[in-house]
């Protein structure tokens, strides 16, 4: 099945300064690949996703990148903020509808030092 | 997208007991997700559950232990059975997003097993 890895597990940037979390992938066949914030005691929230067919995509200060060859993605935060302070969950699913099961990274716990 | 109503949000429980946790949605949905949520670990599914048949489930989860119904498109409730401290855990259900396929998820059952 499906295995995703996340990097680092910890990060510390100071407010302003740019983040980046890597992820890698096992299943070739792994076309949809979202992002979750979760704050402390909250539920996790999608904050962006990317599909196979698409480079990469940008929403304001977050982006994706997809190395669909490599099999790793990555999330870019830019000017980050104290509020970016979450940890991030990375995912990775195969098929082609929101009905297939979507597997997890391990997460990254994000500090921004104001 | 959807909104979900789940409970308990929390409970203390005796081992050897059981409990039933519900998720209700404001919109009809094929398929509910199942999550099992650690302490400072990632979400870790534990099974899929569709309208009328019966759930799937994930390797090391089997259906003596987590019992799930699913009479209809907008309720679902896991059981969590013969409970024991490692069971202590965030339980969490989700379904798919609308307009993407993201999950959204419950805000989560925080189970403490004594």
């Amino acid at each position: 099945g499906e295995n995703v890895e996340q990097h680092p597990s910890t990060l510390s940037v100071q407010e302003g300064d740019s983040a980046v979390i890597k992820c890698t992938y096992s299943d070739s066949a792994s076309n949809y690949f979202p992002w979750y914030k979760q704050e402390l005691g909250k539920r996790p929230q999608l904050i962006i996703d990317i599909r196979s067919n698409v480079g990469e995509k940008k929403d304001q200060r977050i982006a994706v990148t997809l190395n669909k060859t490599a099999k790793h993605f990555s999330l870019h935060i830019t000017e980050t903020q104290p509020e970016d302070s979450a940890v991030y969950f990375c995912a990775a699913s195969t098929g082609e509808t929101s009905y297939d099961k979507v597997i997890f990274g391990p997460g990254t716990s994000l500090s921004v030092i104001p | 997208s959807a909104v979900i109503s789940q409970k308990p949000s929390r409970d203390i429980c005796q081992r050897g007991t059981s409990l039933t946790i519900q998720c209700q949605v404001d919109s009809q949905v094929t398929m509910m997700f199942w999550y099992r949520q650690q302490p400072g670990q990632s979400l870790t599914l534990i099974a899929t559950a569709n309208q009328g048949s019966e759930a799937t489930y994930e390797s090391g989860f089997v259906i003596d232990k987590f019992p799930i119904s699913r009479p209809n498109l907008t309720f679902s409730t896991l059981t969590v059975s013969n409970m024991s401290p490692e069971d202590s855990s965030i339980y969490l259900c989700s379904v798919e997003g609308s307009g993407t396929y993201g999950y959204t998820f419950g805000s989560g059952t925080r189970l403490t097993v004594v």
